[in-house]
């Protein structure tokens, strides 16, 4: 496609339920973000790949989070036992990589735990 | 500075000003500074990304300047119009593995622009 694209958009669970919030990037782009976004503020870095590498998890909450990307294109992020504070807008973005690549992002999910 | 920091948070201006806002970043280990617009219910779209001490960007209204051995950056928009009305995000790209890099958001400036 021609952006990135995110699915599903909208996610509701119930608390302790794990969910896959799936992103794929522009082709071609090297880097992958994952961010979380608490309303109306800016995006919070969770993780970031450069091809299938994970480079930085520094930002991911706590060991319930994690995200793959096997094959450097598609990512998944992967929250196990879901709590409501999770509750959040989950973006991801892709960039060429590089020191001056800017990122493009993706419409994001919305996730709501019950 | 250890974190991106923006100010003001918010800020309403009638339409025809101009104005400005500032990004403070950690100048250590430093590789770039981005702006993005984000309209509510929209993604973020990058409107500038600047790299080498000094550096002064445009488009149309909006102009962008660097200064990366104190560590800031000001976003300037002329002649205010109501679709400026967003939220201006900065953000700066740290050293990361492979020359690639890890970006730190800071929370924003919301412009309102009144009619």
């Amino acid at each position: 496609g021609a952006g990135v694209s995110q699915s599903p958009r909208y996610k509701v669970t119930k608390r302790g339920q794990d969910v896959a919030l799936r992103c794929d990037p522009i082709s071609g782009h090297v880097s992958l973000y994952w961010y979380r976004q608490a309303l109306g503020q800016g995006p919070e870095f969770l993780t970031y790949f450069n091809y299938e590498a994970q480079q930085d998890k520094s930002g991911l909450p706590n060991d319930r989070f994690s995200a793959e990307r096997p094959e450097g294109s598609i990512s998944t992020l992967t929250i196990q036992r879901t709590e409501q504070r999770d509750s959040a807008m989950y973006r991801c973005a892709s960039s060429l990589g590089g020191s001056n690549s800017e990122q493009f992002f993706g419409p994001g999910t919305r996730l709501t735990v019950l | 500075i250890l974190n991106v920091e923006q100010s003001p948070q918010s800020l309403h201006v009638q339409e025809g000003d101009s104005t400005n806002f500032t990004c403070s970043f950690p100048s250590s280990n430093f590789y770039a500074l981005h702006w993005y617009r984000w309209e509510t219910a929209k993604s973020p779209e990058a409107l500038f990304v600047m790299t080498l001490n000094g550096d002064e960007k445009k488009k149309g209204r909006i102009s962008a300047t660097l200064n990366t051995k104190e560590g800031y950056s000001y976003l300037y928009i002329k002649g205010s119009q109501p679709e400026d009305s967003a939220t201006y995000l900065c953000a700066s790209g740290a050293g990361g593995s492979g020359g690639y890099q890890k970006v730190t958001f800071g929370i924003g400036t919301k412009l309102q622009v009144i009619p």
